[in-house]
């Protein structure tokens, strides 16, 4: 079985400041995994996936994500940070193929962006 | 492409009483949809799989009795919370998947008075 752990449960940051999300996961198979946000009251929307291939990720609204195997990690980030940037962020693990693609959810980390 | 909608996006009922809430994807079939339950503050917690012509595989914990899922075609999921209490008051989720991916509907807030 997989599990998320999101480190951070709360991030405040300024504007145009940059921002890193950290997540760790544990598996003992190989996995897939995502970031999704998620803004008051709406469903979740994709920001990022790691399936194969290339550690370093790029997604939408210019986040990116770098996979590391070593340390079990998915750190996503942001170099320059909108007030619009401003939701819940959710770090997710599923098994390939396994599961019918069975999604595990980190607690979610909520990031405020102050002016 | 890969739209998930959900209906209604939000309901108000008594105590008592039983509500359905739909899962469609709209632009693909889905032989796979999940269900998800959200509290306030609090992450997704994977109910049920849902798949197309057969039983709903539910997680540990979740009474199936209570949470009834069909899932009669390859657009169209839906799920019944029976006999609703105010405990049972919170967001409800539902993703379809296609690809490897799930696809997230824009979720039912349930508030059960």
């Amino acid at each position: 079985a997989q599990s998320v752990t999101q480190l951070d449960s709360q991030v405040p940051v300024f504007e145009e400041a940059p921002v890193e999300l950290r997540c760790n996961y544990s598996s003992s198979v190989s996995v897939y995994l995502f970031w999704y946000v998620q803004y008051p009251n709406q469903g979740l929307q994709l920001l990022l996936k790691y399936l194969s291939g290339s550690t370093l990720v790029k997604g939408i609204n210019g986040f990116e994500a770098e996979f590391n195997k070593s340390q079990t990690s998915f750190h996503l980030r942001k170099p320059s940070v909108h007030i619009s940037d401003t939701a819940e962020y959710f770090c997710a693990v599923s098994g390939p193929r396994s599961n019918d693609y069975k999604l595990s959810f980190g607690a979610g980390t909520t990031v405020t962006v102050r002016a | 492409g890969a739209v998930v909608s959900q209906h209604p996006s939000w309901v108000i009922c008594k105590s008592g009483t039983s509500v359905k809430i739909e899962c469609r994807s709209l632009d693909f079939q889905a032989t796979t949809m999940f269900w998800y339950r959200q509290f306030p503050k609090q992450s997704l917690m994977l109910m049920a799989t849902s798949n197309e012509g057969s039983k709903a595989t539910y997680e540990q914990g979740v009474e199936k009795d209570k949470f009834l899922i069909n899932h009669a075609s390859l657009t169209l999921s839906t799920l019944t919370v029976t006999s609703a209490h105010p405990e049972d008051s919170s967001f409800y989720i539902c993703s379809a998947s296609q690809g490897g991916e799930q696809y997230f509907g824009p979720g039912t807030r349930l508030t059960v008075t």
